[in-house]
């Protein structure tokens, strides 16, 4: 079964800030998740990649399928931004395997 | 946009109750999924539908079962709940096929007392 480590478990950050968030995984996937939780619970999808690079405003997703990692970015980092980013990943069927996850929080 | 909706919030039960989670779909999605999330474990899969009337077991599924009758309603049963129960619990589903994000719903937070 794929283990999925997510690296820092907790980061504070300053308005503004350029921010970088890991994940690792040990066995080969076909696609990977980078999800968002705000506090209530509540998560939102922000990137499906299997390849290369996606950007979506001030995220910022990348993979290196070779070295089995991934890093979310974000630029200018605003306290909206403040929530626990998940790492899934996915092998040959539906299901996903997660990463427990690392806290952001974003002070003014 | 896709919706996704759990019949509650927060609930609270007594051990050894049945307890019905239900959720459901507004996009026709063919898949469907039921997760527990707790503190320092993340999210674990319990039960899996890809179909109507099909499922198959997840990482935890010892203590749940679940029923889909109808294609846009999952519902998650506890048959006799324990405190090692509490937990937030989460529907998603996914349209079918292989390759595509999930759409979550808001949660259920249960205590089992």
């Amino acid at each position: 079964k794929n283990e999925v480590e997510q690296s820092p478990q907790n980061l504070t950050a300053q308005e503004g800030e350029f921010i970088t968030i890991n994940c690792s995984y040990s066995v080969g996937i076909s696609a990977l998740h980078w999800l968002q939780q705000h506090p209530g619970g509540g998560i939102v999808s922000l990137f499906m990649l299997s390849s290369g690079k996606k950007k979506h405003g001030r995220l910022i997703a990348t993979i290196n399928i070779q070295e089995k990692h991934s890093s979310l970015h974000i630029t200018a980092s605003h306290p909206r931004d403040s929530a626990v980013y998940i790492c899934a990943v996915q092998g040959g069927s539906e299901k996903l395997v997660f990463g427990k996850g690392t806290k952001l929080t974003v002070n003014p | 946009d896709v919706k996704v909706t759990q019949s509650s919030r927060y609930l609270v039960k007594r051990t050894g109750e049945k307890v019905f989670l239900e959720c459901v779909q507004d996009m026709d999605h063919e898949n469907m999924f039921w997760y527990r999330q707790d503190p320092g474990l993340g999210l674990r899969l319990i039960y899996f539908s890809y179909d109507v009337k099909m499922k198959e077991k997840g990482d935890i599924p010892e203590g749940y079962s679940v029923s889909r009758e109808k294609k846009e309603r999952f519902s998650l049963i506890l048959e006799s709940a324990s405190t090692n129960q509490t937990s937030m619990y989460l529907c998603a589903s996914s349209p079918g096929g292989t390759y595509y994000e999930q759409y979550f719903g808001p949660g259920t937070r249960l205590t089992v007392t």
